[in-house]
């Protein structure tokens, strides 16, 4: 299996001040097809989990621009640019290029 | 709209086994593979199993391969998982999701499963 590792796995951020999420794998993600579906997870304290980002830099609807992914093959990056209060939360990336699908251990972004 | 809504959590002892639903609004169920994930206690979200569109394919981490099965029923717009020798590490909130692309894009609410004698 794939294994996903995050780093950091906590982030105290002041608010209006940048934050930036490693995932690295244990494999490539690029998929036969070409396309590298690594997806970027927000789950919001008592919420159910929630697209943020996919195939490494779209960014799903509605989600804010101050969210951005970038990378290739085995190194990935989720960025805040300006974090805001209701960015406190759990950030997961998850990797769905193959089975078994899987998910990093998690980077709880909170406030300092 | 949207709308996935899971059920059929609750507490209960190890070794017993549990059927979680999912019933779908809002989106033509069968031409979307589904899938099942938990939110585990200390451990966070693990990706738990996928059925294709059509039912024919099934995939399972490996954690839950041989006593977890996931199956649907189109007629009724409803996801399952079959959960059978239930473990206290098996204790988590399950949560539904569409799984084609670009996956994870809707999700249900959670349902709560608490394994202990």
């Amino acid at each position: 299996d794939i294994v996903m590792t995050q780093t950091p796995l906590s982030s105290p951020v002041t608010l209006g001040q940048p934050a930036s999420i490693s995932c690295r794998s244990s494999q490539s993600l690029v998929h036969s097809n070409g396309d590298t579906y690594l997806t970027w997870i927000q789950q919001r304290p008592g919420q159910p989990p929630r697209l943020l980002i996919d195939k490494i830099s779209n960014r799903f609807s509605g989600v804010p621009d101050r969210f951005s992914g970038s990378g290739a093959g085995t190194d990935f990056t989720l960025k805040i640019s300006r974090v805001e209060a209701e960015d406190v939360g759990v950030y997961y990336c998850v990797q769905s290029t193959h089975f078994p699908w899987t998910f990093g251990q998690g980077t709880k972004v909170e406030i300092k | 709209q949207v709308h996935l809504v899971e059920s059929g959590g609750g507490v209960v002892q190890p070794g017993r086994s549990l059927r979680l639903s999912c019933a779908v609004s809002g989106f033509t169920f069968n031409n979307y593979p589904m899938q099942w994930v938990r939110l585990v206690p200390g451990k966070g979200l693990q990706w738990v199993a996928l059925i294709s569109n059509d039912g024919t394919a099934q995939y399972y981490a490996d954690s839950v391969k041989g006593r977890f099965s996931i199956s649907r029923d189109d007629s009724e717009n409803t996801l399952f998982l079959q959960i059978n020798s239930l473990r206290t590490e098996d204790t988590a909130i399950y949560y539904c999701a569409r799984a084609a692309y670009p996956y994870f894009d809707y999700w249900g609410q959670g349902t709560p499963v608490t394994v202990s004698s």
